[in-house]
């Protein structure tokens, strides 16, 4: 059973706004993903993380951000919503060094913007 | 660069049909592969893996083996059930400190 929470499951919010959503892992994986998946069930990259104050952008430009303060925190934020970003946001992470090759994800946070 | 490149649903099988879900990729090295299962309102869950050439990953009676002379990857599964449906999505790693690359993703109905 992996131990990577995202939060909120659910959330519909208004132009606009900021919003930060959250994905914490409990196993002390450097290695964290953020990955945006489309209504067509395709899933790209949009943020990932090597460690601790380390951040890069993935192959799906994002107006996205993201930080990295702690190893099991990998919060994303949305400065200004919009209905382009309504989609479904699953947050991943990996241990490379432990042998383990596959990535963990969390439930995932859907997201509406009206 | 790196892709993966997967059968395009929707698939709708008769229970108890048998499975096939190709799968082949295009990478500079030697990577590990992956099946990955969703079901709805779920993350992702890896079903199985293979790390090398030859090796087949199996869990719950779903099969695949990774072949690198036709850089495949297919998934199967002998006798399908309802609880089976789900989106399907093939993935590969080049290196454990690359992200994984995914294909589209396949989703199977199946139906009694």
């Amino acid at each position: 059973e992996a131990d990577i929470y995202q939060t909120p499951r659910y959330l519909v919010i208004g132009t606009g706004k900021k919003i930060t959503l959250e994905c914490s892992q409990t196993m002390g994986h450097d290695k964290m993903y953020w990955y945006q998946q489309d209504p067509g069930m395709e899933l790209h990259l949009i943020h990932y993380s090597y460690g601790v104050n380390s951040t890069e952008k993935g192959d799906l430009s994002s107006e996205s951000t993201v930080s990295r303060i702690r190893t099991e925190h990998f919060p994303l934020t949305l400065e200004s919503a919009r209905p382009s970003h309504t989609s479904q946001y699953l947050c991943a992470s990996s241990d490379p060094g432990s042998g383990d090759t596959e990535a963990f994800f969390g439930q995932g946070t859907r997201l509406t913007v009206v | 660069g790196n892709s993966v490149t997967q059968m395009e649903g929707p698939v709708t099988l008769s229970e108890e049909a048998f499975l096939t879900i190709n799968c082949t990729y295009t990478a500079t090295g030697y990577p590990s592969l992956f099946w990955y299962v969703q079901y709805p309102g779920e993350g992702l869950q890896l079903l199985l893996k293979a790390t090398k050439a030859d090796d087949k990953g199996s869990n719950k009676g779903f099969e695949a083996t990774y072949r690198k002379e036709t850089t495949s990857f297919h998934l199967e599964k002998g006798s399908v059930q309802v609880s089976d449906s789900a989106v399907y999505f093939c993935a590969l790693r080049e290196t454990g400190n690359t992200p994984l690359v995914f294909g589209k993703g396949t989703r199977l109905s199946v139906i009694a």
